[in-house]
């Protein structure tokens, strides 16, 4: 049973343009979604989070969109780079549980 | 500030074989957590400590995998006797006990291959 859902296992972007990556969570419990950036090799790095009481946080690049009603979340990236080519995680957390719980990951890769 | 660090990077095995991992949290973290990342999947919880104590082993496969935290820091993971399905990386993450927030920082993993 995934709780946390990314349907999309990859995603190409020019560069310069926009990316979006989705995720979808069944758990009404959750309360706090964070993104991770993975490299090959390494262990994933923390990105962007936001809480259930916004539906919106943003720094930099990066942007992150909750719909609660859809139970859906969504990472842009814009401009992309082509630094930004790795794999984006989505998690999320319960408010009774201290866990998160993964998305299986989206290989984002911006083409130069 | 020194990331999660964790050794070795990489181990290959026979199954039967037992094999050890090794974490050292992020100064001052109190949390940690042990995940196993199989190949396609995102990672998924296998233990957590508190300081010294476990918080949750639920998905922890007791039969053969066991943890410790001996003095509430580094922390290490144990597999004894190995499978072949246990083949995926090992991934330490630590994070400070804070309520209104749960960010997890990672090391970068043990890749472990079981023959």
């Amino acid at each position: 049973d995934q709780q946390v859902k990314q349907n999309s296992p990859s995603l190409s972007v020019q560069e310069g343009r926009i990316s979006i990556l989705n995720c979808d969570y069944t758990n009404s419990m959750f309360d706090y979604f964070l993104w991770y950036k993975k490299y090959p090799a390494e262990g994933p790095t923390f990105l962007i989070s936001i809480s259930s009481i916004k539906d919106k946080n943003e720094d930099g690049r990066f942007t992150v969109f909750l719909n609660k009603s859809a139970k859906h979340l969504s990472l842009h990236i814009v401009p992309s780079q082509p630094g930004d080519s790795a794999v984006y995680f989505c998690a999320a957390r319960s408010r009774s549980a201290r866990q998160l719980t993964f998305g299986s990951g989206t290989q984002l890769t911006v083409l130069p | 500030e020194a990331g999660v660090a964790q050794s070795p990077r990489y181990k290959i095995i026979e199954k039967r074989q037992s094999v050890a991992f090794w974490c050292n949290p992020i100064s001052g973290h109190a949390t940690l957590y042990w995940y196993q990342q199989i190949l396609g999947q995102g990672p998924k919880l296998l233990i957590q400590f508190q300081n010294n104590g476990v918080v949750d082993d639920s998905q922890l496969p007791k039969d053969r995998f066991s943890a410790e935290r001996l003095k509430g820091v580094d922390s290490t993971l144990k597999i004894q006797p190995a499978k072949l399905e246990d083949s995926a990386v090992y991934l330490c993450a630590s994070s400070l006990f804070r309520a209104d927030q749960e960010t997890q920082y990672f090391g970068p993993g043990t890749r472990l291959l079981v023959l």
